[in-house]
């Protein structure tokens, strides 16, 4: 089955510092991966997407996820968080041929002064 | 046209109303998704029109949900009877046919049930 897992639920984080959250991704086929932010009661903003290419995506806000296949993993960096980046994060992937987007769980990012 | 607008952005009802989550999507996408997302979870999907031919149904949607998109550009979903646990944010979103990379998700709409 194909399947999105986020396999933390809640990381803090220092404000300045480095931050990774992980995803990891199960299908068939190489998929389509997304990285989407949600501030409460908000939408969905697209942080960045691998469709193909280069292994490694520049997002919006600083942002950066690499493909790793091997791993079956599409991690989003931040190299230095700010206090505005306290949000929910969701990976979400899909392949051609399946028409829809398949969400993780998201990960709820809290930062400390 | 600058994005997918959805109305309301907030609705709350007494259970067993019905209600009605409008969608207009970006004008020249031909698809038309709409997903649901409970608290502290994930967005899941619901259902997607390609034009105005509704294509697939995820079994979350049940009876008591239809979802139309009577003339292929804006779509409606409406839930009969509300219960408590129909209490969520509807995500609508379009693309231009099946090209993932132009997909563009909506503000959402919250429902609450009480």
């Amino acid at each position: 089955a194909q399947s999105v897992t986020q396999p933390d639920i809640h990381i803090t984080v220092s404000e300045g510092a480095s931050l990774e959250l992980r995803c990891n991704y199960s299908y068939g086929a190489t998929p389509y991966l997304f990285w989407y932010v949600q501030s409460p009661g908000q939408g969905l903003q697209l942080l960045l997407k691998y469709f193909s290419g280069d292994t490694l995506v520049q997002g919006i806000k600083g942002f950066e996820a690499e493909f790793k296949r091997s791993q079956s993993s599409f991690n989003l960096r931040k190299p230095s968080v700010h206090w505005s980046d306290a949000a929910e994060y969701f990976c979400a992937g899909g392949v051609i041929g399946n028409e829809k987007l398949t969400f993780g769980t998201g990960t709820r990012l809290t930062i400390i002064p | 046209d600058t994005g997918v607008s959805q109305d309301p952005r907030h609705k709350i009802t007494k259970r067993g109303q019905n209600v009605t989550f409008r969608c207009d999507p970006i004008s020249e996408h031909n698809r038309l998704y709409w997903y649901r997302q409970t608290l502290g979870q994930g967005p899941e999907f619901l259902t997607y029109f390609q034009n105005e031919a509704q294509l697939e149904k995820s079994r979350l949607l049940s009876d008591r949900f239809s979802a139309e998109r009577p003339k292929g550009s804006f779509s409606t979903l409406e839930i009969q009877r509300t219960e408590q646990g129909d209490s969520a944010m509807y995500l609508c979103a379009s693309s231009l046919d099946d090209n993932l990379n132009t997909i563009y998700f909506g503000e959402g709409s919250w429902l609450t049930v009480v």
